[in-house]
């Protein structure tokens, strides 16, 4: 029973580089977020979906992409990656008929040089 | 939704219970109070929710005031594991999805 997976744990990118974070989750949530947490701060939302197919933005969207294609992945995209994204990102997920409940996963560190 | 304010930090000895405090004095009639704990570098972790009446889980029960606008979050016998960063949320239930919007939170440390 994995329940939310992210994908890689770690990784260091340099300036203006690309990359996508995966999230994937295996209790066939409707609802799937992701966050991001910097030092002394609590957790903002970037975007989340209620399904798949579907997107929103969150609190902090600027510079990322989302997409969800299907039910069971979620993921953030990195066009061209600042300084200013050097943060700590989760993925969560929740049930239609739970949504109070949300799932995290662990945690991707990300580090812009 | 609502503002919520908790105290950035508290101590607590092991084995006795730890009381933390939330006001959310902007509380509408449809959002709930949800308390999640962060564990130092994992993801957080939901603990408990309710409206208006008090709710108790396997974790820890959560005493609101009958106006709404505060509520306490009690761990009966709080151990070494319970020290975390513990978020007071307030929010409304709806079919766009139930996106919590986490404050910073109050740091327990429970002492040996």
């Amino acid at each position: 029973n994995a329940g939310v997976t992210q994908t890689p744990k770690f990784r260091v990118l340099k300036t203006g580089q690309s990359m996508t974070l995966l999230c994937a989750q295996d209790m066939n949530h409707e609802y799937m977020y992701w966050y991001r947490q910097d030092p002394g701060m609590g957790l903002r939302l970037i975007h989340y979906s209620v399904g798949e197919g579907t997107t929103a933005k969150g609190e902090v969207p600027d510079g990322y992409n989302v997409s969800r294609l299907k039910k069971q992945n979620f993921l953030l995209g990195l066009e061209s990656a600042a300084p200013s994204q050097t943060s700590v990102y989760f993925c969560a997920s929740s049930y239609y008929g739970r949504s109070h409940e949300a799932f995290f996963g662990q945690g991707t560190r990300l580090t812009v040089v | 939704d609502a503002k919520t304010t908790q105290p950035p930090s508290m101590d607590c000895a092991e084995g006795r219970a730890a009381n933390l405090p939330c006001n959310h004095s902007t509380i509408s009639g449809n959002e709930y109070v949800y308390w999640y704990r962060q564990i130092h570098s994992q993801g957080p972790q939901y603990i408990i929710h309710g409206l208006k009446n008090n709710e108790t889980n396997e974790m820890a029960s959560l005493i609101i005031t009958e106006d709404r606008k505060s509520s306490t979050l009690i761990l009966p016998h709080a151990t070494l594991r319970d020290t975390a960063v513990y978020y007071c949320i307030v929010r409304a239930i709806s079919n766009t999805g139930n996106q919590f919007y986490f404050g910073t939170g109050t740091s327990l440390t429970v002492i040996p």
